[in-house]
């Protein structure tokens, strides 16, 4: 089973920060990872799929890289909206798999 | 617009059985692999079980099997969990949903699992 590392599960930034979130996979996905923003009380917003690409209506400011085991979600420039927990998605085989969460909080 | 409404959820006895639902509209649901994922209170959220389109191929989360059975009925639109033997850890809400290549959430139904 692919295992999901991510990182770090909580950080402090401010309003117009570069922000950059890990997520480790324990074996090659090639580039079958999606990122998800959850605000509380609220239901899981994709941002970013397959790797890369970017969700209709997400701000550009969000950006995904990576392949293979390694990869990354950016924030280019915090917004106050911004602040909330993030969780990257294997979806390479079964059994899928999140990653922890990276809890962002404002400093 | 895609819209998915799960039912079912509520207080159950540890060992008890509850049967979730999801109704889905918006889309071709016969068409689509669809997916439970469940989210503890104050946890991150977790892949619980994927049924193919047909309904023949499922998947499970290691904590589930043997205890939790997903299926569909493409008739009426609608995904199933049946839950059995239910434990404390089984807490959470679940939400009905489409990951992957695609994206759908419902909005979720909360299961609590106390004595």
């Amino acid at each position: 089973d692919v295992q999901m590392t991510q990182s770090p599960s909580a950080m402090s930034a401010s309003v117009g920060d570069r922000v950059t979130i890990t997520c480790r996979a324990s074996q090659d996905i090639s580039k079958y990872l999606s990122w998800f923003q959850q605000k509380p009380g609220k239901v899981p917003q994709r941002l970013i799929f397959a790797t890369s690409s970017l969700q209709g209506g997400v701000p550009s400011r969000f950006s995904g890289s990576g392949s293979g085991t390694e990869f990354t979600l950016t924030i280019s420039s915090l917004q106050p909206e911004d602040f909330a927990t993030y969780y990257c998605l294997q979806y390479y085989n079964y059994p899928y798999a999140f990653g922890q969460g990276t809890k962002l909080e404002i400093k | 617009e895609v819209e998915l409404l799960e039912s079912g959820g509520g207080l159950v006895q540890p060992g008890g059985s509850l049967r979730l639902s999801c109704v889905a509209s918006g889309f071709t649901f016969s068409s689509q692999p669809m997916d439970w994922v469940r989210q503890a209170p104050g946890k991150g959220l977790e892949w619980v079980s994927t049924i193919n389109k047909s309904g023949a191929i499922t998947y499970y989360v290691d904590s589930v099997k043997g205890r939790f059975t997903i299926s569909r009925d493409n008739s009426k639109n609608t995904l199933y969990l049946q839950m059995n033997g239910l434990r404390d850890e089984d807490t959470a809400i679940y939400y009905c949903a489409r990951i992957g290549v695609v994206d759908f959430w419902g909005q979720g139904t909360l299961v609590t699992v106390s004595p």
